[in-house]
Order: structure tokens, then sequence, then C-alpha cells
């Protein structure tokens, strides 16, 4: 358990659905991360967010939308995905951005696009 | 260029003896360096970090070496233990506008009995 925790852990969706993730951290960290992670690749930084700004969109396709209402949560919203969008996404979190490499990671969804 | 690769992507060792996995980076302006290991079906957790002022830190059981020279990072692991099978990763922090960590590639440690 890393206290960061993501749901749904596995999620199947079509190239037309619209569909959310979500992380939350019981940590008290002010950073929160997406990051995919596709088999054979990397794991490659989607997006930052430090105090509830984001600060860094790493050329992410805009069918990927977070939000980061507080700094305990973390949403990332999905909408007409590509099969290639299969992967695992992670969500991190640390004590604020750039003060420690300690990223706090939770278990991933898994996403699958049909 | 902001790029971190692995020499090997599996490494297979004896239980019992001591594991090296290799990395190079290729951003001269990295200060800081971290391993994560990742096991199945979960998260990378941290391991260890190092920062560019140093050229070895040890934790338990593990040593991280920072060669800056030639732009490489070791992960070294003591008395390898069925445990210790993951992928490990390791990461640098770069800071353009701000700070990010990027990964490598990773190396798959599988531990023979």
């Amino acid at each position: 358990e890393t206290g960061v925790t993501q749901t749904p852990r596995h999620l199947v969706m079509g190239m037309t659905n619209k569909k959310s993730l979500k992380c939350e951290q019981h940590l008290g960290h002010n950073a929160m991360y997406w990051y995919k992670q596709s088999a054979k690749k990397p794991l490659e930084l989607m997006f930052v967010y430090n105090f509830k700004e984001q600060t860094e969109n790493n050329s992410v396709p805009s069918r990927f939308s977070p939000e980061c209402p507080n700094s305990s949560h973390l949403f990332l919203h999905l909408h007409t995905l590509q099969p290639e969008d299969s992967a695992l996404y992670l969500c991190a979190s640390s004590q604020v951005q750039g003060s420690t490499g300690e990223l706090f990671f939770g278990e991933g969804s898994r996403l699958t696009v049909l | 260029g902001e790029s971190v690769g692995l020499h090997l992507p599996t490494l297979s060792v004896q239980e019992g003896d001591n594991s090296i996995i290799n990395c190079a980076y290729s951003n001269s302006a990295s200060d800081y360096f971290i391993w994560y290991k990742q096991e199945s079906g979960k998260g990378p957790q941290f391991i260890i970090d190092i920062r560019s002022n140093m050229d070895k830190r040890q934790g338990q059981r593990v040593t991280v070496l920072l060669n800056k020279t030639v732009k490489h990072l070791s992960l070294q692991i003591a008395a390898t233990q069925p445990g210790d099978s993951a992928v490990y990763f390791c990461a640098e922090n770069i800071y353009s506008s701000a700070s990010k960590i990027i990964f490598g590639s990773g190396t798959r440690l599988s531990i023979r009995p």
C-alpha cells in the first residue's frame, strides 16, 4: 500500500466512449503526475500538477484531458481514444514537484481500447 | 537531449550473487538520479537516489554509482534474493521550465535458484 489509489484497475472501452480514470492520494502531497506505461517502452510522463496547477503537458493528445480539483485528487478524462492508447496508466504523487525523485505510484489502471 | 537508456533489457543472476544493473543517460545538466523497482502488477517503487555531487550512495543491500564523466549510472544489489525479481528503472530529474522525472526503458532482473 503506497497511499496512492487508482480506480478502476482495469477498463475496456470502445473508441467512441467517454471514461475517466481516478487517482487519490492520502499522503498530504502537493504534486501529482500521470504516466503512461506501454509494453517495451519507458514510462512516459504525460501531465504534472503542482499545488493544483498544471505545470507539464508532455505533448499529450487532446483526447486525454486531466483534471486536478484539489491536491489529493487527479483525474484523467478519456474521449475518442485509439487502440494504440491501450496501456497501463500510472498516477504518482510527491511532496512538491522537483523536491525529490521519490514519487509514490499507484498500482495503475490498465486500459484497453477496442 | 532527454533520454535515459539501459544497456540490457534482461539480466539473470544466481540467487545469492550480486546483481549489477547499468544505465546510460544523455543530459549533462541532470543533477539527480533515481532507481525504481517495479514488481509484476504493481507501480514502480523508489529504491535509492543520488545527486550529481556524489559518486556513490549506499542503502540496505543496494549501492548506486554515478560516473558523470561517461554519463553512467549503476545499481548494485548484494546477495540477490528471489524477492528482487522485478523490472528496474533508472530515472533522471530534468529541469527545464519545471522539474520532471524521466524514466529509462527498464531491465528485467530474474533470479535463478
